[in-house]
C-alpha cells in the first residue's frame, strides 16, 4: 500500500460545481497534512495546511479524520481557473524529529464552461 | 523576489553524460532539497540539505550527487546519466526543518531527457 494515495481523476466538472477529493494515509502517526496546487507544467505551491479541527479558506474547506486516516479537500462554486492538479501531502514521523514528507500523486481537475 | 531558481529549464543528455541541474534560493532558507516528479508516481525526494555542510539522502538517491556549499545554493549532480533518469526535477526550500511544518517554495523545475 502507497504512503499516500489520491484518486488521480480526472474530475470534470462545470463551473459551479462543488467537488471533493479524499487522499488516504497509511502511517498513523503522521503529524502535519497539506494541499498544494499544480498547475500544468508548473511548480507545485501550497494550497492550504489541513487542521485537526478543519479549516476553511474562501471556497476551500479541508478536513482531516485521523480515525480513518484521511484527508480532504472540498472547493465549492468552481471556477475555470481551478483546474490543476491538487497533491496531498502528509508529514509522518521518522527517525529524526523533523519527519518526512511525502506526496501523493495528484488529483487531477478541470472545471468547464 | 527570485524565490527559487534553479537552471537549466530543458536538458536534453545522451546515457553516460553528466551533469549539474543548479538551484539558488534567496530567502535565507536552511531547508533545501531535490525532488523527480515521474507520471503517477508523485514527487520523490533525492536529497535534501538542513544547513551548509549538511546533507542527507532521500527516498531515490541513486544516481545523484549533492553538496551544500552555502546557505544559498544546492546543485544536483547526475553522475553517469540514464534513461531512468528522465523526469522534472524539481528544487524545493523551506524555513521549517525538512519543510515538515513550513511552506515549501519550489523552482519551477528542469526537464531532463536522457537518450
Amino acid at each position: 500500500r502507497k504512503e499516500v494515495e489520491q484518486d488521480p481523476g480526472p474530475f470534470n466538472v462545470p463551473e459551479g460545481a462543488t467537488v471533493a477529493f479524499n487522499c488516504t494515509y497509511s502511517n498513523s502517526a503522521s503529524q502535519s497534512f497539506f494541499w498544494y496546487r499544480q498547475d500544468c507544467r508548473k511548480e507545485p505551491k501550497l494550497l492550504m495546511s489541513v487542521y485537526s479541527s478543519g479549516n476553511e479558506d474562501g471556497r476551500f474547506t479541508a478536513q482531516l479524520n485521523r480515525a480513518s486516516q484521511y484527508i480532504s479537500l472540498l472547493i465549492r462554486d468552481s471556477k475555470l481557473s481551478d483546474s490543476a492538479t491538487y497533491l496531498c501531502v502528509v508529514n509522518s514521523a521518522g527517525g529524526t524529529s523533523y519527519g518526512k514528507l511525502t506526496f501523493g500523486q495528484g488529483t487531477i481537475l478541470t472545471v468547464h464552461p | 523576489n527570485a524565490g527559487v531558481t534553479q537552471t537549466p529549464k530543458f536538458q536534453v543528455l545522451k546515457t553516460g553524460q553528466s551533469m549539474t541541474l543548479q538551484c539558488a534560493q534567496d530567502m535565507n532558507h536552511e531547508y533545501m532539497s531535490w525532488y523527480r516528479q515521474d507520471p503517477g508516481m508523485g514527487l520523490r525526494l533525492i536529497h535534501y540539505s538542513v544547513g551548509a555542510g549538511i546533507t542527507d539522502q532521500g527516498e531515490v538517491p541513486n544516481g545523484y550527487n549533492v553538496s551544500r556549499s552555502t546557505t544559498e545554493d544546492f546543485p544536483l549532480r547526475l553522475l553517469s546519466a540514464a534513461p531512468s533518469q528522465t523526469s522534472v526535477y524539481f528544487c524545493a526550500s523551506s524555513r521549517a526543518p525538512r519543510g515538515g511544518t513550513g511552506e515549501l517554495f519550489f523552482g519551477e523545475g528542469s526537464r531532463l531527457t536522457v537518450l
